[in-house]
């Protein structure tokens, strides 16, 4: 059963710091996607990473892929109020048809 | 292009009634996807529908069921409902591999 856990679950950062969450997980795949919850709404997609080095920007979020070291990366740069939200790493597993979501990480950006 | 549409928005239910959940995909999609959240947890994988058939389900109780129509819209049924049922249920369609998946804003369900 593939599983994934995500670190840190809480985060709560000052605006301007740079921090990294990490999820890591137990079996090959050749997916893997971030999203973005706000409270009470539902998942907005962020980033799709399909292969094994990928990396993709978007503002100042940068996520990563090592699908040898099973790990990705979700990294934040100098943060702004408006990034806090819960942010899920989910795996795909290909031949089940399903993602495996990790618990989430809440971000809390404070001025 | 409308993206996935989920109603009722919320729901109010009584332990042991039936809830019905219904999910309309991207027009295109031809699998939708369903997933429990319970507040302030992860998210679970209920169901998936693709083509009209159910191709794998996650570890929930067979009152947990569903269907697929043939426009691709789909239905969630649980039944006899529990207190733990309560929860945040959301639907998404994919349009391939490329793409993450595309959520609806979610039906909240409570049972009292």
């Amino acid at each position: 059963e593939l599983k994934v856990e995500q670190n840190p679950l809480f985060l709560s950062m000052q605006e301007g710091k740079n921090y990294t969450i990490y999820c890591n997980y137990s079996t090959t795949s050749d997916r893997l996607y971030w999203y973005r919850q706000d409270p009470g709404k539902s998942l907005e997609s962020l980033f799709v990473l399909l292969s094994n080095g990928a990396v993709k920007q978007e503002g100042r979020l940068m996520a990563s892929l090592d699908t040898k070291a099973r790990l990705s990366t979700l990294h934040i740069t100098a943060a702004v109020h408006d990034l806090s939200a819960t942010y899920f790493c989910a795996v795909v597993e290909t031949n089940a048809g399903k993602s495996t979501f990790g618990d989430g990480t809440t971000l809390t950006v404070k001025p | 292009e409308a993206g996935v549409t989920q109603s009722p928005t919320h729901l109010i239910k009584t332990r042991g009634q039936q809830a019905t959940l219904r999910c309309s995909p991207i027009s295109g999609h031809t699998s939708v996807y369903w997933y429990q959240q319970a507040l302030g947890l992860g998210l679970q994988f209920l169901l998936w529908y693709d083509e009209g058939e159910e191709r794998n389900r996650g570890n929930f109780p067979p009152r947990f069921s569903g269907r697929q129509f043939p426009n691709y819209s789909s239905e969630l049924n649980v039944n006899a409902l529990e207190l733990e049922d309560s929860a945040l249920y959301l639907c998404a369609s994919i349009l391939g591999g490329t793409y993450g998946y595309t959520f609806g804003s979610g039906t909240r369900l409570t049972v009292v």
